[in-house]
């Protein structure tokens, strides 16, 4: 089975730029979660979509947005970007909602200057 | 597990020795608990899970011990090898009890380092 896919792996964008990160998870698999990663802040949750609802978000601003398709590939945007928003995004794949494994792709490092 | 910011604690070990990592989680309602392994340059690998209805739950070289009176998780690696070098975090799901979601906190995580 493949693993869980992310792309781009990288991207340099220039402030006020938005953005558009892709994850496809692993087949069968219904729930996708997004992360961010910093070294000042660690691993922060930003949101959950489970048949293409978005069933928990975390603490980010509103320029943090994403989406689920019916194939259940996933997409987060980043609007009006801003220096602090460089960082590793990592999408994580889980088979259903209840609390189970969640499988990491290998993340979108985005560079904002 | 909160989330500690820039400097990683640093574990270091003897090739052959075990390791203990350990974590304090946060939310005494959380039910589900996953230790991961991050490589530089890579995304979080999983390694081993636990519900709260347990406290010991063992893998392949690995074993996680769950303590729920103090929130405490413990992941034990035995014989330590090179290839175990990595940063370790614990993540525990506190989606709302009400909606059986995926919403992971992760502790700071702790640099482990294997010495040959």
């Amino acid at each position: 089975k493949a693993g869980v896919t992310q792309t781009p792996r990288y991207l340099i964008k220039t402030r006020g730029q938005q953005v558009t990160l892709s994850c496809s998870p692993i087949s069968g698999h219904r729930s996708v979660s997004w992360y961010q990663q910093t070294p000042g802040q660690g691993l922060q949750f930003l949101f959950e979509y489970f048949s293409e609802t978005q069933r928990n978000k975390g603490n980010f601003p509103g320029r943090f947005s994403g989406r689920q398709f019916s194939n259940s590939r996933s997409e987060m945007n980043v609007s009006t970007l801003e220096l602090g928003d460089s960082a590793l995004y990592l999408c994580a794949s889980s088979p259903d909602g209840s609390g189970t494994e969640a499988f990491f792709g290998q993340g979108t490092r985005l560079t904002v200057v | 597990g909160e989330s500690v910011g820039l400097h990683l604690p640093t574990l270091s070990v003897q090739e052959g020795d075990n390791s203990i990592i350990n974590c304090a989680y946060s939310n005494s309602a959380s039910d589900y608990f996953i230790w991961y392994k991050q490589e530089s340059g890579k995304g979080p690998q999983f390694i081993i899970d636990i519900r709260s209805n347990m406290d010991k739950r063992q893998g392949q070289r690995v074993t996680v011990l769950l303590n729920k009176t103090v929130k405490h998780l413990s992941l034990q690696i035995a014989a330590t090898q090179p290839g175990d070098s990595a940063v370790y975090f614990c993540a525990e799901n506190t989606s709302p009890v009400d909606n059986a979601g995926n919403m992971l906190t992760f502790g700071g995580g702790t640099r482990l380092m294997v010495k040959p």
